[in-house]
């Protein structure tokens, strides 16, 4: 079974400072690793995903992630937060299930910029 | 390029009742997921239909439903409803390459209120 933790379900950062959401995962094949971002209202935008190319990824918006297999985890980054950045993060963990990619996501970051 | 579409976008029903929700899926996309999103959580896989038949189902009962058309959009149908079915819930489709790794593009979701 694969599964996702999201450590901290509200974070704050003040606009300017580094924005760091953690998400570990727990996969028994090598997984395919995402990013989503969720604004009010409204559904999942993809904002980066590791496919076993690089470990270190960019994404949309200033955002990065690094892939560490030995730690099982994949950090969001940003060096410096945006007003525009508050939103809900969901990390997502995907591999082969029974004929069909399975994908599980965390629970959701929430997070709020202060100006 | 059409994104993913999903109607009705608010609905509400009483206990009991049964609720059908509609999703047309991205040009060229040929799978279709639907997950249920709870208030403060993250989505959870419902089931997944490729070539108009279920290939993937989460831990749901069989009140829950679905469809794929030969135009691959989709329904999902939920009999009986319940109170804890309220949530939002979310249409994703992909290719056939992003199948393969999962990668998911998502509606804006339709939410459900039961009273």
């Amino acid at each position: 079974a694969q599964s996702v933790t999201q450590l901290g379900s509200h974070v704050s950062v003040s606009e300017g400072a580094l924005v760091l959401l953690r998400c570990n995962y727990s996969s028994s094949v090598p997984p395919y690793l995402f990013w989503y971002v969720q604004y009010p209202n409204q559904g999942l935008q993809l904002l980066l995903k590791y496919t076993s190319a690089a470990t270190l990824v960019k994404g949309i918006n200033g955002f990065e992630a690094e892939f560490k297999k030995s730690e099982t985890s994949f950090h969001l980054t940003k060096p410096s937060a945006h007003m525009s950045d508050a939103a809900e993060y969901f990390c997502a963990v995907s591999s082969p299930s029974g004929g069909y990619q399975k994908v599980t996501f965390g629970i959701g970051t929430k997070l709020q910029v202060i100006p | 390029e059409t994104g993913v579409t999903q109607s009705p976008t608010h609905l509400i029903k009483t206990r009991g009742q049964q609720v059908t929700l509609r999703c047309s899926s991205q040009s060229g996309h040929n799978t279709v997921s639907w997950y249920q999103q709870a208030l403060g959580q993250g989505p959870q896989f419902i089931f997944q239909y490729y070539r108009e038949e279920e290939n993937g189902r989460g831990n749901f009962p069989p009140r829950f439903s679905g469809l794929q058309f030969p135009n691959y959009s989709s329904e999902l149908n939920v009999n009986a409803l319940e109170l804890d079915d309220s949530a939002l819930y979310l249409c994703a489709s992909s290719s056939g390459q992003d199948r393969n790794t999962g990668e998911l593009f998502f509606g804006e979701g339709s939410r459900l209120t039961v009273l």
